[in-house]
């Protein structure tokens, strides 16, 4: 079965600086999804790349798949507040988009 | 607001009670899913339907049980549970489209005393 690693578990930073936080594969990716979590809420859907080398942009949060399709970041630039809860990485293995298995998440603190 | 309403939010029931928890979606979406959440832990798929037909149940114990009356309605009624099942359970849904991405409810955290 697929599994996906995250890192770092846990993250905090200072408002304004950036971060990186990474999701790695032990297959390949026929799809990586990010979402965002409240604590104790649902998932919000961030983003969705599909395509090796592929790199998608919203707001100041920018996710890159690799070549390869078995690593993907998540990049934060010039954090806020806002942007504190838990990152969730969701990977598609079976090319059919029928479930996602999803990583343990990143928890981020964003400290003023 | 995502477009998948769980209802309650909130549930504490005792180890022999049988309650219900409920997932709506007017998403147009054929495809419904059960995720359960425990502390420090992936979220782990435990059931999915598509078109109302259960296509996957992740060997999840038979004290859960899933029913899906129509693409817009999903369930989970609990019964005999144990304190380990004390958890965020978590309702999805997704498009029939390749790659389309699943929208989460907001989640129904329960507690087994």
């Amino acid at each position: 079965s697929q599994e996906l690693e995250q890192s770092p578990q846990s993250l905090i930073v200072q408002e304004g600086k950036n971060l990186t936080i990474n999701c790695t594969s032990s297959k390949t990716l026929y799809g990586l999804y990010w979402y965002k979590q409240k604590y104790g809420e649902g998932l919000i859907f961030l983003m969705m790349l599909q395509k090796g080398g592929e790199e998608k942009s919203h707001e100041k949060i920018t996710a890159k798949l690799d070549e390869k399709k078995q690593q993907s970041s998540l990049h934060i630039t010039a954090s806020q507040p806002s942007h504190a809860g838990i990152y969730l990485c969701g990977a598609d293995g079976t090319g059919t988009a029928s479930k996602l298995t999803f990583g343990t998440g990143t928890r981020l603190q964003v400290t003023l | 607001e995502t477009g998948v309403t769980q209802t309650p939010r909130h549930l504490v029931m005792g180890m022999t009670n049988k309650k219900s928890l409920k997932c709506e979606q007017h998403l147009g979406h054929n495809a419904m899913y059960w995720y359960k959440q425990s502390a420090k832990k992936p979220l782990e798929l435990m059931f999915v339907y598509n078109f109302k037909e259960q296509t996957e149940n992740n060997s999840v114990p038979s004290r859960f049980s899933p029913e899906c009356p129509n693409s817009s309605h999903l369930f989970l009624h609990l019964h005999t549970l144990q304190p380990e099942d004390s958890a965020l359970y978590l309702c999805a849904s997704s498009g029939r489209t390749e790659f389309t991405e699943a929208f989460f409810g907001q989640g129904t955290r329960l507690t087994v005393v």
